[in-house]
């Protein structure tokens, strides 16, 4: 089956600083990329879907310009939380399209203090 | 409105009892996706199985079956002989319209299978 990895695995980063999550499609290429996040115990609210080469589409409610997503190349997209808050600690989880289907990474704990 | 509903939490069962997780939905497509996915303490999701609308047919893997009723609009999940390893958040989710990728979440149902 299609691989998607996620770095780092889990990151601490202090309040006001960003922090970048790489996401990977290892063995396919992900025109299509979508960023989630999940607060413990809840399910998986998407974030924004990141397109190959253009600007990516944010869900309602998602600050653009705190999480930055980067998707350079069909198998690289880059999810940057910017000036970190506590309230940001969470599960960060990626997944690549292939075929309508989404392959999902391992996912990113960030935790900020 | 697209939604997906599990309306169990929690479910807590003993090793080798059988336990059905339910997913009821609602959506306006006619040619829609519906999925499982297993989410163990590691926090990786696990794709379980992939259902076309239009196939009702019911599905068997190993231990795992699932009863996949238009009608009802469910797409329910049964764990067989339920093992302790089964202990995990599964979620059901739903194709967004469109062939836009996006899926739609439950709200996940805790399985945990006491020894």
């Amino acid at each position: 089956g299609a691989v998607v990895s996620q770095h780092p695995s889990w990151v601490i980063c202090k309040s006001g600083t960003s922090v970048k999550i790489e996401c990977r499609s290892l063995d396919f290429q992900a025109t299509t990329m979508f960023w989630y996040r999940q607060f413990p115990k809840q399910s998986l609210m998407l974030m924004a879907t990141s397109n190959e080469g253009s600007k990516a589409t944010y869900e309602q409610g998602v600050e653009k310009d705190k999480f930055l997503i980067n998707h350079a190349s069909l198998t690289l997209s880059t999810l940057t939380v910017t000036s970190a808050h506590p309230e940001d600690s969470s599960f960060y989880i990626c997944s690549g399209d292939l075929a309508y289907e989404q392959y999902f990474g391992p996912g990113t704990r960030l935790t900020v203090t | 409105a697209q939604k997906v509903t599990q309306v169990q939490t929690e479910i807590s069962v003993v090793e080798k009892e059988d336990v059905t997780l339910d997913c009821v939905y609602e959506t306006r497509d006619t040619t829609y996706y519906l999925f499982w996915y297993k989410q163990p303490p590691s926090g990786e999701l696990v794709f379980l199985i992939r259902r076309n609308s239009f196939d009702e047919q019911n599905e068997i893997s190993g231990r795992y079956s699932w009863n996949f009723q238009k009608s009802t609009s469910s797409f329910n999940f049964t764990i067989t002989a339920s093992q302790v390893v089964d202990s995990a958040v599964y979620f059901c989710a739903l194709s967004e319209p469109g062939n836009t990728g996006k899926l739609i979440f439950g709200q996940g149902t805790t399985l945990q299978v006491k020894p």
